[in-house]
């Protein structure tokens, strides 16, 4: 079965400062990787997606991710960090098309200090 | 366009007392699924529907809990008897299944407090 692993529970950054939050997933095949967003009181929003070509993608508001297939990586990362920035964020993987079943990491809270 | 409904937004009962969780999917989406969220657990995935059919409720906890989806504009998470354990946010989401993983759209959840 799929996993996904986020080392880092509470990640502290000044803004203005760049960002990059770690995800690593197991799947034996090529996976489906997503990177969601939960602001307080509020559901998960879509911030990008992976699903096959180019590993470098781009997403909203600013963020990007690279898969990195030989480390088994999906990491989230921001040049330039906002105060509006602070969130959770969670990263899930999907193994297959047409199957929106997600497995969802335990989630990284970002904290943005002036 | 309205997103994922959901009601109540926060919900405190006592033990043993039925609760009903209530969501409206986006119109036009075709899957449905309830999450749940808790500290210790984190997202948890606990059934999600078709075209209004079960198609995986593996990860619902036990018997207590039962969810239905009659039309595809309405679904519902009925915990009877709830107990404390089952204090958590519970998510629904929908998506439009089309043969590619698509975005799962969430709605603001449902707070539940069980004393």
């Amino acid at each position: 079965a799929q996993s996904v692993t986020q080392p880092d529970i509470h990640i502290t950054v000044s803004e203005g400062a760049s960002l990059e939050l770690r995800c690593n997933y197991s799947y034996g095949a090529t996976p489906y990787l997503f990177w969601y967003v939960q602001s307080p009181g509020q559901g998960l929003q879509l911030l990008l997606k992976y699903f096959s070509g180019d590993t470098l993608v781009q997403g909203i508001k600013g963020f990007e991710a690279e898969f990195k297939r030989s480390q088994s990586s999906f990491n989230l990362r921001k040049p330039s960090v906002h105060w509006s920035d602070a969130a959770e964020y969670f990263c899930a993987v999907g193994v297959s098309f047409g199957n929106e079943k997600l497995t969802f990491g335990t989630g990284t809270r970002l904290t943005i200090i002036p | 366009d309205a997103g994922v409904i959901q009601s109540p937004r926060h919900e405190v009962t006592e033990m043993g007392q039925e609760v009903t969780l209530r969501c409206k999917p986006i119109s036009g989406h075709n899957s449905l699924f309830w999450y749940r969220q808790t500290m210790m657990r984190g997202l948890e995935l606990l059934i999600y529907f078709n075209n209004n059919v079960p198609i995986d409720d593996s990860g619902m906890p036990e018997d207590r809990f039962s969810a239905k989806m009659p039309n595809a504009s309405f679904s519902t998470l009925k915990i009877q008897p709830s107990e404390p354990r089952d204090s958590a946010v519970y998510f629904c989401a929908s998506s439009l299944m089309s043969g590619s993983t698509g975005e799962l759209f969430f709605g603001e959840g449902s707070r539940l407090t069980v004393l």
